[in-house]
């Protein structure tokens, strides 16, 4: 079983659509749970991170993470065609040298 | 402030060749991390240098790899030989301090072996 598990898609949507991302986990040991966006072409970026449980809102985007479940979501709301690319989720222990595990990531298609 | 440079961005080279792919971290940042990701599969952790030192190089497949960061600044990462499973997606990423989450990701090198 793998450490960090998610859907790859593509999931495509309509402008304007809640678009709701998930990974589950299996390592009880991670403490920080981040999100990151990746377009063709180009390194990921950081977008979001949580530590523990909770959620976390970033203008359209929202974070929730729920340790008791193992399972992490990032929502986008409003969507637009420009949110269109690869999201990672990825995770961390705590202590030691924090290296994160990546989930293989999910395409999102956002069309006009 | 300038990002991680990657180069070169795009390489393509024959099985048991040689290949350098290097990186230049942002100024400062004394954390340089190599990362890879074949096609279809999750990016996976190969090292991790604190300045010029290998803090954690577990991630490393096997001894064809080699990395080094001379002086603490840019780092290389040379695969020799090169084989058909080595072709890939080469990320090098760094930050100031060991956060996990606190990482500037360069645009990486797609190496493919033919």
């Amino acid at each position: 079983q793998k450490e960090v598990e998610q859907d790859p898609g593509p999931l495509s949507v309509p402008e304007g659509a809640i678009v709701s991302l998930n990974c589950t986990y299996s390592n009880s040991a991670f403490q920080y749970f981040m999100w990151y966006r990746q377009y063709s072409r180009k390194g990921p970026e950081l977008l979001m991170y949580t530590y523990s449980s909770g959620n976390k809102e970033d203008g359209r985007f929202t974070a929730q993470v729920d340790k008791s479940s193992k399972y992490i979501s990032l929502f986008i709301r409003d969507s637009q065609p420009s949110d269109s690319a690869t999201y990672l989720c990825a995770m961390s222990r705590s202590g030691g040298s924090y290296i994160p595990t990546f989930g293989r990531g999910t395409s999102l298609i956002v069309h006009p | 402030e300038a990002g991680v440079t990657q180069f070169p961005s795009h390489s393509v080279i024959e099985k048991g060749q040689t290949v350098t792919l290097r990186c230049d971290p942002i100024s400062g940042h004394d954390n340089l991390y190599w990362y890879r990701r074949v096609m279809g599969k999750e990016i996976k952790f190969l090292l991790h240098f604190v300045k010029e030192s290998k803090q954690d190089e577990s991630g490393m497949p096997n001894n064809r790899f080699l990395a080094e960061r001379t002086g603490g600044t840019y780092s290389t990462l040379k695969v020799q030989p090169a084989e058909l499973e080595d072709s890939g997606v080469y990320f090098c990423a760094s930050s100031q301090d060991i956060t996990g989450y606190g990482y500037t990701f360069g645009s990486g090198t797609r190496l493919t072996v033919v």
